[in-house]
């Protein structure tokens, strides 16, 4: 069983569409993220929910509105996408908030968007 | 915030010899760290991680050495395999912004 799986693994789409990915955990986390993954694979967080409730938002553009309807799900929608969008996106869980002492993050296979 | 950089983006290393990966971070308030793996086409995964009360951790053929004082970490593979090649990244944890800081990885290439 994969413990973090997202969907979908690619997305290729025009600019100015609207498109979402989704994710859940089946580990019994309480806390999820989201991270973006650029082409020169750095890792950077753009938000984190903890029990459904956001905690991180990272000077991400309001065209990303991530929700959680309950722990185990966050999915991430992105409006009006623009060439800059296109990226590796990777979902991810922890037992709780990083910081206090609950573990390491597990992540999804990753969402691969491309925006022409 | 957080600044983790890795020394190396690149690395290769024969069969059979012994990797060293490195990063440095700059939050000495930091007590958390994790080195992650990641291969093509995947996402990343937990290899070893350390706590700040410790300065060496062994895993099977992973050893993570913490050094404090000069707020860095390293990452050794003994006996590298090819099955070793991928991007590795140190992450460290940070208590107040309740979130992992990601370094910019090194790719690693074992050649047979």
């Amino acid at each position: 069983d994969t413990a973090v799986s997202q969907t979908p693994k690619y997305l290729v789409t025009q600019m100015g569409n609207d498109k979402s990915i989704k994710c859940e955990q089946n580990l019994g986390h309480d806390t999820m993220y989201w991270y973006k993954q650029d082409s020169k694979k750095f890792l950077k967080i753009m938000f984190s929910y903890n029990n459904k409730e956001l905690i991180i938002n990272e000077t991400v553009p309001n065209r990303f509105s991530p929700k959680s309807p309950d722990k185990a799900h966050l999915n991430l929608h992105i409006n009006s996408l623009e060439l800059g969008d296109s990226a590796v996106y990777f979902c991810a869980s922890s037992r709780g908030l990083a910081g206090a002492n609950t573990g390491e993050l597990f992540f999804g296979e990753g969402s691969r968007l491309t925006v022409l | 915030g957080e600044s983790v950089g890795l020394h190396l983006p690149t690395l290769s290393v024969q069969e059979g010899d012994n990797s060293i990966i490195n990063c440095a971070y700059s939050n000495s308030a930091s007590d958390y760290f994790i080195w992650y793996k990641q291969e093509s086409g995947k996402g990343p995964q937990f290899i070893i991680d350390i706590r700040s009360n410790m300065d060496k951790r062994q895993g099977q053929r992973v050893t993570v050495l913490l050094n404090k004082t000069v707020k860095h970490l390293s990452l050794q593979i003994a006996a590298t395999q090819p099955g070793d090649s991928a991007v590795y990244f140190c992450a460290v944890e940070d208590r107040t912004g309740n979130q992992f800081y990601f370094g910019t990885g090194t790719s690693l290439t074992v050649i047979p």
